[in-house]
């Protein structure tokens, strides 16, 4: 199995642009879908991304995602940044032996 | 809209059982495979087992193969997960999640909290 590895924080001024990577340890980055859920806090996760770029109906067009063969990695970009976006964000993804595999997560602040 | 509501978490002793259950609503509970999911307090989230909409297929992570049994009921709309040999490294919360084409988490439950304490 092969493991995603995100950065464990990140902050940004409200009104600017942060992007958050995940990058995979063993195995092609575009062999399986890249999601992104949001967690805030005392709440359950909700995605966010899914399918690498594709967003769910009622996520605001302010969230990308993007995946990155050269570096292995996917990326969560959040323009406009509102303290609302506040979060801990995790990405996952999962392998042919039936293995869904989350990242360690990377608080957001915004700040 | 779709609901996941899961019950049966509490304190319990190393080595003890706990089942967990989580009632699905808003849609055709039978059509969809099913995961369960857990966070362990301050921690990042870890995938526990999924279990397809016939239960035809399961699948757990390395660390409850073995003591974890996903089933679940499709004339009760019920997912549930018998957790045996408990240890103090399972308490977290539990999620129950349902399945989008075998590769995401569509729909989360509020998750039930599952203590393992002497």
């Amino acid at each position: 199995n092969f493991m995603l590895t995100q950065p464990h924080s990140v902050s940004e001024s409200p009104g600017k642009t942060v992007t958050i990577s995940c990058t995979r340890s063993s195995g092609s980055i575009a062999s399986n879908y890249v999601q992104w859920y949001q967690q805030r806090p005392g709440s359950s996760p909700t995605s966010v991304i899914y399918e690498d770029s594709q967003r769910p109906s009622g996520v605001p067009d302010r969230f990308s995602g993007s995946i990155d063969n050269s570096s292995n990695s996917a990326s969560l970009t959040i323009s406009g940044l509102k303290t609302e976006d506040e979060a801990e964000y995790y990405c996952q993804s999962y392998d042919s032996s039936k293995v869904w595999v989350f990242g360690g997560g990377t608080k957001l602040t915004v700040l | 809209q779709v609901q996941l509501v899961e019950s049966g978490g509490g304190v319990v002793q190393p080595g003890g059982s706990l089942r967990l259950s989580c009632a699905v609503s808003g849609l055709t509970f039978s059509n969809y495979g099913m995961h369960w999911v857990r966070q362990a307090p301050g921690k990042g989230l870890e995938w526990a087992a999924f279990i397809r909409h016939d239960e035809s297929k399961k699948y757990y992570a390395d660390s409850v193969r073995g003591r974890f049994t996903i089933s679940r009921d499709n004339s009760k709309n019920t997912l549930y997960l018998q957790m045996d040999s408990l240890r103090p490294e399972d308490t977290a919360v539990y999620y129950c999640a349902k399945d989008r084409d075998r590769i995401r988490f569509e729909y989360w439950g509020q998750g039930t909290l599952v203590t393992v304490s002497s």
